[in-house]
């Protein structure tokens, strides 16, 4: 079975400071994808990043980087100098292949920025 | 090019109601996702679609719940009759692989 748990429900920062959303995951399965996914308060679901199972290298995009180790089934989400923009619902999931292709996700982290 | 597209937006609805959720995939995406987020807790996954073909209905509630997806294209959820619990917001995912999915914005269903 397959499980994603995001431990943090809310989190409030002030603008500028830098933010790690944490994620565990859980599966037997060794081919496997992880995602992160935004909701804005629009509510769409935002495709933020993928990674597969046999790429540990961390990754950044601008003012984002995510932290995947299997050693510890994780995958953190860090934004650096948060703004008020970034405030969101932030989904992580997880899809094995062997699963048709679902999403696993988490609870989800409500993060507040404030100005 | 088109994203996912979902209609309605919002609806709201008697219990012991019919409701229709309609789903637009992005053309050409074989695959199409339905999931369901419950009052504030994680998205689940409903049904899975290859084209017109059911490919896993294992996260669908009950009997209430229909999907279809004609010819490949389109798909809909019908909710019949609408109970209080299944209030919350339907989404719809489709994608070309099985590795990355384009979610629509969603139909908020409110069953008062």
């Amino acid at each position: 079975a397959q499980k994603v748990t995001q431990a943090q429900t809310e989190i409030s920062v002030v603008e500028k400071e830098d933010v790690t959303l944490d994620c565990v995951y859980e599966t037997r399965d060794t081919t496997y994808y992880l995602f992160w996914y935004k909701q804005p308060p629009s509510g769409e679901l935002v495709f933020l990043i993928r990674r597969n199972s046999f790429d540990e290298q961390n990754e950044i995009s601008g003012r984002y980087s995510w932290n995947f180790q299997k050693s510890t089934s994780s995958f953190n989400f860090t934004i650096t100098a948060s703004q008020v923009v970034d405030s969101a619902v932030y989904f992580c999931a997880l899809s094995v292949l062997s699963n048709t292709g679902k999403l696993i996700f988490g609870q989800g982290t409500t993060l507040q920025v404030k100005p | 090019e088109a994203g996912v597209t979902q209609f309605p937006s919002h609806s709201v609805i008697e219990k012991g109601q019919t409701v229709t959720l309609r789903c637009d995939p992005i053309s050409g995406h074989d695959n199409l996702y339905w999931y369901r987020r419950v009052m504030g807790k994680e998205i689940k996954f409903l049904l899975h679609f290859v084209k017109e073909s059911k490919q896993d209905e294992s996260g669908m509630p009950n009997n209430r719940f229909l999907a279809e997806r004609t010819g490949g294209t389109y798909s809909t959820l019908k909710v019949q009759p609408a109970e209080l619990e299944d209030s919350g917001v339907y989404f719809c995912a489709s994608s070309l692989s099985r590795t990355e999915a384009f979610f629509g914005q969603g139909t908020r269903l409110t069953v008062v």
